[in-house]
């Protein structure tokens, strides 16, 4: 049984093109959590995604960042136009609801120069 | 808004040394979580606390949490050079599980 899968593992931007950051949860997983990672500091909530659903999104940024995950397939985080300070690592968490806790993927090391 | 601390934020320490790790927050919370995180890599479940008096052990690490305190600590036991890695404690206080407040970490260095 693989865990979550991030896709790609590390991905460099130049300044002003888009990011797309994959998530395949774990098998049975329906629910999705997205989190960056800033360089030294802990992570933090960007949002929260059931199937086909955007549950709670308080910790998206309001402009250039958005995220989906379809019936079929995996989430996605999308960020248009990065700029530095989007660089950073991005984590997906799955789990099967959300009373459960969640397992974290490897993450996503996202450059942008 | 829900605030976790967590202090030391950088622990370099010999081995066979004992330590404590601790970890406040600001409201009352569900659950609390702890992690480690080796460079590079992603978070590794450690210990999940869900009531006050909650004490549980896993080799050289123990976790317990003090709700009335709004208070976790992780102590370390003789500790050794494979538990140098970043640690974070988490907290749940919405009732989704996995909506977590994280600490800003504890870089733990064990030397020889």
């Amino acid at each position: 049984n693989a865990g979550v899968m991030q896709n790609p593992r590390h991905l460099v931007r130049r300044r002003g093109q888009e990011a797309r950051l994959r998530c395949s949860p774990m098998k049975g997983h329906s629910h999705v959590y997205w989190y960056r990672q800033l360089p030294e500091e802990g992570l933090k909530f960007m949002v929260y995604l059931q199937k086909e659903n955007i549950i709670d999104e308080s910790g998206m940024p309001k402009e250039r960042f958005s995220a989906e995950f379809p019936k079929e397939g995996p989430s996605i985080l999308r960020i248009q136009q990065v700029v530095r300070g989007d660089s950073a690592a991005y984590f997906c968490a799955s789990s099967d609801n959300r009373e459960t806790e969640a397992f974290f993927g490897q993450g996503t090391r996202l450059t942008v120069v | 808004e829900l605030k976790v601390e967590q202090n030391p934020l950088f622990l370099s320490m010999q081995e066979g040394k004992n330590y404590t790790i601790y970890c406040n927050y600001s409201t009352t919370s569900d659950r609390l979580y702890w992690y480690r995180q080796d460079p590079g890599k992603s978070l590794e479940s450690l210990f999940v606390l869900l009531s006050n008096g909650a004490v549980k052990q896993e080799g050289r690490l123990m976790a317990s949490l003090d709700t009335k305190a709004r208070l976790s600590t992780l102590h370390i036991t003789a500790a050794v050079h494979d538990l140098s890695a970043t640690y974070f404690c988490a907290v749940d206080n919405t009732g989704t599980a996995s909506k977590l407040t994280f600490g800003t970490g504890t870089r733990l260095q064990v030397t020889l």
